[in-house]
């Protein structure tokens, strides 16, 4: 079983829609996590952190389920510009805090 | 602007050629990776170093090499390159796992 799982996509959704990505975790003990966006044969770039409480930002808004080792990332009145692939991240402590990346899940968001 | 620099950009070499990697990041982070990335497909972690002087392998079994002389500076050298060895290479450096992974523009390398 992978460290990190994403939802298999690819998620194709018209412009102005609502999508929701899942992502599960397999060690309790990791602390900090994070949502990358990765755009066509580009390098990843953090699009945000998630938080215990949850967290957002403009359209877009993350949630940390601790008990059930799950987090979510929602965007809200998608655009063209969203069209990525979305990388959930989580640390691992008991390798030195090193990152564990998901697959990844494509979005691709239509006119 | 970028604070980690990767060169070159796109790197296209015969069989057998001898190639370093070069990766800078001017944030004085302890910590950098080095990853491989085919197009479509997930990041696999070569490479590691948490210092100076500190280096180990990563996840995925590489024929790579790799240096930490300076705390900015942490190239990656395949001493003899393969058509195998065709993938992108992507840089990283962090102070801290908690404040997650500033990432390279990347080395595009094909091996004819």
């Amino acid at each position: 079983r992978k460290e990190v799982e994403q939802d298999p996509g690819p998620f194709n959704v018209p412009e102005g829609a609502t999508v929701a990505f899942n992502c599960t975790y397999s060690n309790s003990a990791s602390q900090s996590f994070f949502w990358y966006r990765q755009d066509c044969r580009k390098e990843p770039k953090l699009l945000m952190s998630v938080y215990s409480s949850g967290n957002e930002d403009g359209r877009f808004t993350a949630q940390l389920n601790r008990a059930s080792q799950y987090i979510s990332l929602l965007i809200r009145d998608s655009k063209l510009s969203d069209s990525a692939t979305y990388l959930c991240v989580v640390n691992n402590v008991n390798q030195g805090g090193k990152l564990i990346f998901g697959q990844g899940t494509e979005l691709s968001v239509k006119p | 602007e970028a604070d980690i620099y990767q060169t070159p950009r796109y790197l296209v070499i015969g069989t057998g050629k001898k190639i370093t990697l070069e990766c800078s990041q001017t944030m004085g982070h302890d910590k950098m990776y080095w990853y491989q990335q085919d197009p479509g497909m997930e990041l696999h972690l070569i490479h590691y170093s948490y210092g100076v002087n500190s280096t180990e392998k990563g996840d995925l079994s590489s024929e790579s090499t790799v240096s930490r002389i300076r705390t900015e500076h942490f190239p990656l050298t395949l001493e003899s390159a393969r058509p195998s060895h065709t993938s992108q290479y992507l840089c990283a450096s962090t102070p801290d796992g908690n404040y997650g992974y500033t990432f390279g523009s990347g080395t595009r390398l094909t091996v004819v």
